[in-house]
């Protein structure tokens, strides 16, 4: 069974402050992404990485910045929260080649007061 | 990039009854369309996909059907029961990271 687990279930940050999200997957998964979602928008996409140390930019990435040492875990990282960042935030992992699935983890609620 | 729409933002239906939701996507490029379901507080799970090579899949109650003329692509879900209410999200990807581009989602609720 695929397990990709997030650090924190519910975050309270202040505006400013450096948030640091983890997701973890222990499927050996190559591929590893950070989504947000919000009502009526569906799930936007931060960062992606297929391999460690490697990182593509997707929809949304102002604002975050990303980090994979090692190929199970991958960070998304808020240099200064605002406000706006309220919100939502889901990982995922998907092995390379024709599997597409991605698997989700449990979610990160984060709100920046 | 790519552009996914997807119709309706909400749908309720009786217990029963065939739910079907609607999606379009942009780039012709795109060769992979999977559906995930979001219970309420879950995370978003697969429930089923269809490749670009095929024009309809069935997996019991649900169905995926395919147009790549018309670049859209529904979903099917017919004699729903309540645990079918849920959010859904369709998705386009050309491959690659395997890079997956959301629809805004379908609140979907099914009445008893």
């Amino acid at each position: 069974d695929v397990k990709v687990t997030q650090s924190s279930r519910y975050l309270v940050k202040r505006t400013g402050e450096k948030v640091f999200l983890e997701c973890v997957q222990d499927m050996d998964h190559e591929n590893m992404f950070w989504y947000r979602q919000d009502p009526g928008l569906g799930l936007r996409l931060i960062y992606f990485s297929y391999d460690v140390k490697m990182k593509e930019k997707g929809d949304i990435p102002e604002g975050y910045s990303v980090s994979r040492e090692k190929k199970e875990r991958f960070s998304l990282i808020l240099e200064s929260a605002s406000t706006n960042q309220t919100s939502m935030y889901l990982c995922a992992s998907s092995p390379s080649g024709i599997s597409y699935e991605q698997y989700f983890g449990p979610g990160t609620r984060l709100t920046v007061t | 990039g790519e552009n996914v729409e997807q119709h309706p933002s909400t749908l309720s239906v009786q217990e029963g009854d065939s739910a079907v939701i609607k999606c379009t996507y942009s780039d012709s490029a795109s060769n992979y369309f999977p559906w995930y379901k979001q219970e309420l507080g879950k995370r978003p799970q697969l429930i089923i996909d269809i490749r670009s090579n095929v024009g309809e899949k069935k997996d019991q109650r649900i169905a995926v059907t395919l147009n790549k003329t018309a670049k859209h692509f529904s979903l099917h879900i017919t004699e729903t029961q309540p645990e079918d209410s849920a959010v859904y999200f369709c998705a386009a990807s050309k491959g690659g990271a395997n890079n997956l581009f959301f629809g805004t989602g379908t609140r979907l609720t099914v009445i008893p």
